[in-house]
């Protein structure tokens, strides 16, 4: 079974310049999510998808971020403009349900903001 | 707002012994979820628990949840080098979603 795909591996940008990552889940999974991990610390949400819809974008900030899943297989996650401070791995993670939402995770990207 | 923490941050032991790492948060949930990471890749899911009482057992790993007390533990038993990893728990609250704890660095040493 293919794992979760994630494309960049990785990106250096200069600040307030524009970034995307991009992520294929499992096939059949209908559960997307997108995290935040910065060095030394857990991940952080940032935004869960439920086959094409939004179940929690809570600590996402919109003002720069925004993510899709227009045909409820894919994602994209966008940073417009880029800070210093969102230096970090950003994770996607499936699952096949939100119920048990045991979540297997891509490679991630490594984005670092210069 | 629900807060995850861990203890110890940092674990150095050496092969052969037994330690505990603790979880423990600060709002009722019954979901509770453990994962390794291993330096410079993703996460891997090691444990679902989803009742109070629930006991997992994987190899010389041993996860339990305890509801009331708001506590899970990850039991290490007999340590070799290969378990060398961060280890996080993280906890799902209805309305709050997913939420890590800070890991806990564990090595090793033969």
């Amino acid at each position: 079974e293919a794992g979760v795909a994630q494309s960049p591996r990785y990106k250096i940008i200069e600040k307030r310049q524009s970034v995307a990552f991009w992520c294929n889940p499992i096939s059949g999974h209908a559960t997307l999510y997108w995290y935040q991990q910065i060095l030394g610390q857990g991940p952080k949400l940032l935004i869960q998808f439920q086959n094409n819809g939004v179940v929690d974008d809570s600590q996402l900030p919109k003002d720069r971020f925004s993510a899709e899943r227009l045909k409820g297989v894919d994602s994209t996650l966008k940073i417009q403009p880029a800070k210093l401070e969102d230096s970090a791995v950003y994770l996607c993670a499936s699952s096949f349900d939100s119920w048990l939402a045991e979540q297997y995770f891509g490679p991630g990207t490594r984005l670092t903001v210069t | 707002e629900l807060k995850v923490e861990q203890n110890p941050l940092f674990l150095s032991m050496q092969e052969g012994k037994n330690y505990t790492i603790y979880c423990n948060y600060s709002t009722t949930s019954d979901r509770l979820y453990w994962y390794r990471q291993d330096p410079g890749k993703s996460l891997e899911s090691l444990f679902v628990l989803l009742s109070n009482g629930a006991v997992k057992q994987e190899g010389r790993l041993m996860a339990s949840l305890d509801t009331k007390a708001r506590l899970s533990t990850l039991h290490i038993t007999a340590a070799v080098h290969d378990l060398s990893a961060t280890y996080f728990c993280a906890v799902w609250i209805y309305g709050q979603n997913f939420v890590f704890g800070p890991g806990t660095r564990l090595s090793v040493l033969p």
